[in-house]
């Protein structure tokens, strides 16, 4: 079945470090890979997606590749800030057909001091 | 701005009660899902609907219920609350194409 799997937190850094957080996924066919944010006591957001492969998504900052070759989405932010602090989901949906269900990640804690 | 909403935002209830979580959405989308998530971050499906009168199980077994009566509308029962169920529920939802999925602030739910 389908597989999502992020880096182990908790990652701390100080302000305007750089950030890698990597994620590699299994999955049959050409899924949408994307990167989701959880700042304390919220829901989910979407930060950013890429649908085929060699997409690069970017938001806030933040970018990430969808890399076919080596099935990985590794989120990266060169100079990171306090506000940033939060947990981040790598997940995939699956193409076609009408599965629209997504896959998650464990997630990743992220702190960021100042 | 996502236009979904989940209501309580915090419930501590007592062992054998019943409780629904309100989960609505005003985006028109047919899809909905929810997801409980542990302690440790992890989110698993337990819910979703493809449409109005469409639900299914998701990934993980749970002793809750859903119904879909209304497009925009997608609440969660517990028949019987029990201190294991103590977890956030987050609702979300998702268009035509699948491509982005909306979620709610969530519910944490405390059963005593």
């Amino acid at each position: 079945g389908d597989s999502v799997t992020q880096m182990e937190g908790p990652v701390t850094l100080s302000e305007e470090a750089f950030l890698t957080i990597n994620c590699t996924y299994t999955a049959t066919g050409y899924p949408s890979l994307f990167w989701y944010v959880q700042y304390p006591g919220e829901g989910l957001q979407l930060l950013l997606k890429a649908t085929k492969a060699d997409d690069k998504g970017s938001n806030k900052g933040f970018e990430a590749t969808y890399r076919k070759e080596t099935t990985s989405f590794h989120l990266e932010k060169g100079s990171v800030q306090v506000s940033d602090s939060a947990v981040y989901f790598c997940a995939l949906r699956r193409s076609g057909g009408s599965n629209y269900k997504l896959t998650f990640g464990k997630g990743t804690l992220l702190t960021v001091n100042p | 701005e996502a236009d979904i909403y989940q209501t309580p935002r915090y419930l501590v209830i007592g062992t054998g009660k019943k409780i629904t979580l309100e989960c609505s959405q005003t985006m028109g989308h047919d899809k909905m899902y929810w997801y409980q998530q542990d302690p440790g971050m992890e989110l698993h499906l337990i819910h979703y609907s493809y449409g109005v009168n469409s639900t299914e199980k998701g990934d993980l077994s749970s002793e809750s219920t859903v119904s879909r009566i209304r497009t925009e509308h997608f609440p969660l029962t517990l028949e019987s609350a029990r201190p294991s169920h103590t977890s956030q529920y987050l609702c979300a939802s998702s268009d035509l194409t699948g491509t982005e999925a909306f979620f709610g602030q969530g519910t944490r739910l405390t059963v005593v």
